[in-house]
């Protein structure tokens, strides 16, 4: 059974960078053909795709955000992670790792609350 | 992009039928078949229910259904039981390798 944990930093202060890592387990990114994503939920708001990463490097990100997110994958760890520079309260909120499967998102780890305060 | 609209709320009866709607534009919804639905549990991981407008993933109940017509999709919870109380968000490919989520609905069981 494929499972993913993000893990990382719950406070950060404003204008600094944002850094999460999401671990695979049970399964190989490397060995696969899928895609490995990010989305996040503010609190009391809805869901918002920020961009996704293939094993081999090729990267796609939301446009509102993508002067400021950095994904990367490190198959040797099975991990794959994410970069959020510059950031403001509005960044608050629980950060998601998926696998892409297709057109959707087939396996999520469980989040990780990530709050932006001085 | 701007999220897709759906309505805040929706609550059913046990047994009785829920639906959700999920509505974009021609560039997202309509232009592609690519609608997903998700279940989101409060500090549970999201679950997948409907991929491609309308494949139930393995182990998703066969109460749960998805369609779509134009630029707005649907999800539809027949036989509704107290499990199925939880958020639902909708998502759809918007070309561009980019993709956009709905605003979300909380589902209650009466």
């Amino acid at each position: 059974q494929l499972q993913l944990q993000e893990s990382g930093p719950g406070l950060v202060k404003p204008s600094e960078t944002l850094s999460l890592t999401c671990t695979v387990s049970g399964g190989s990114i490397s060995s696969s053909s899928y895609f490995w994503g990010w989305i996040r939920q503010p609190p009391g708001k809805g869901l918002e795709w920020i961009g996704s990463i293939y094993n081999s490097g090729s990267t796609y990100f939301n446009p509102s955000l993508k002067t400021r997110v950095t994904i990367s994958v490190d198959t040797s760890k099975n991990q794959f992670s994410l970069k959020l520079s510059s950031v403001t309260a509005a960044d608050t909120a629980v950060y998601y790792c998926a696998r892409e499967d297709g057109y959707n998102y087939d396996y999520w780890g469980q989040g990780t609350l990530v709050t932006v305060s001085s | 992009q701007s999220a897709l609209t759906q309505p805040p709320s929706a609550s059913g009866s046990p047994g009785q039928s829920v639906t959700i709607s999920c509505t974009g534009t021609s560039s997202d919804v309509g232009g592609y078949n690519y609608v997903s639905w998700y279940q989101l549990h409060p500090g549970k991981a999201p679950k997948l229910m409907i991929y491609e407008v309308s494949i139930r993933p393995s182990g998703v109940p066969d109460r749960f259904s998805g369609s779509k017509s134009g630029n707005t999709a649907s999800l539809t919870i027949s036989g509704l039981q107290a499990e199925d109380e939880a958020d639902y968000y909708c998502s759809s490919y918007a070309g561009s390798n980019n993709f956009v989520f709905g605003t979300g609905t909380k589902v209650t069981v009466l």
